[in-house]
């Protein structure tokens, strides 16, 4: 099976703009959990979803959000970019819920100017 | 709140064994723990649920002391491969509860 993949796997934005992220989970696999990662905060919780919901939320502004399609794949959106939002953006997929053994892809650099 | 793993960072040496301590400010239901090498994506190491058993796989095992709220990873005759940092995410109740990650504790294996 494939693993989960992350498109673009490099990005560079500059303040104010607006970035779209894409996570294609693993064939069969319906939860869809997004993480921040930077030095020093580890993995910060985002969202997951499930069935094109929302199932669970981090503590992040509103500028992040997110969406499921029904083939599972997701996206995560953030607008106006400020430059503490610079990180990796993993994506991780899991069968049923992130409580059971999650499976990350190999991230998306995000870099803001 | 982020579970604290302690130590936050450890070097080493071939064979030398090592202990990676998840403490939560809550109750735990379950805890939850991956490996991410330098440029790598987080990889499963495994789940201990409340009311579990140590588990374990290889030279690496863990522990969960529901009392004290805390998860304890032990990494025997450690080798070159277990370098990387070791994330434990903390589950604080059942269902559908999000799993939130500690800040990660970078681990260093020299020959």
């Amino acid at each position: 099976k494939a693993g989960v993949t992350q498109t673009p796997r490099y990005l560079i934005k500059t303040r104010g703009q607006q970035v779209t992220l894409s996570c294609s989970p693993i064939s069969g696999h319906r939860s869809v959990s997004w993480y921040q990662q930077t030095p020093g905060q580890g993995l910060q919780f985002l969202f997951e979803y499930f069935s094109e919901t929302q199932r669970n939320k981090g503590n992040f502004p509103g500028r992040f959000s997110g969406r499921q399609f029904s083939n599972s794949r997701s996206e995560m959106n953030v607008s106006t970019l400020e430059l503490g939002d610079s990180a990796l953006y993993l994506c991780a997929s899991s069968l049923e819920r992130a409580q059971e053994t999650q499976y990350f892809g190999p991230g998306t650099r995000l870099l803001v100017l | 709140q982020q579970p604290v793993q302690s130590p936050q960072a450890v070097i080493l040496r071939e064979g030398e064994d090592a202990v990676i301590n998840c403490s939560s400010s809550k109750a735990l239901y379950s805890v939850h723990w991956y490996r991410q090498k330098h440029g790598e994506a987080p990889i499963f190491l495994m789940i201990l649920l409340k009311g579990g058993e140590q588990k374990g796989h290889d030279k690496i095992s863990a522990s969960f002391n529901e009392k004290k709220q805390q998860s304890s990873l032990y990494l025997t005759a450690s080798q070159l491969s277990y370098s990387g940092t070791y994330f434990c995410g903390a589950q604080v109740s059942g269902g559908y509860q999000k799993v939130t990650f500690g800040t990660g504790t970078k681990l260093q294996v020299i020959p």
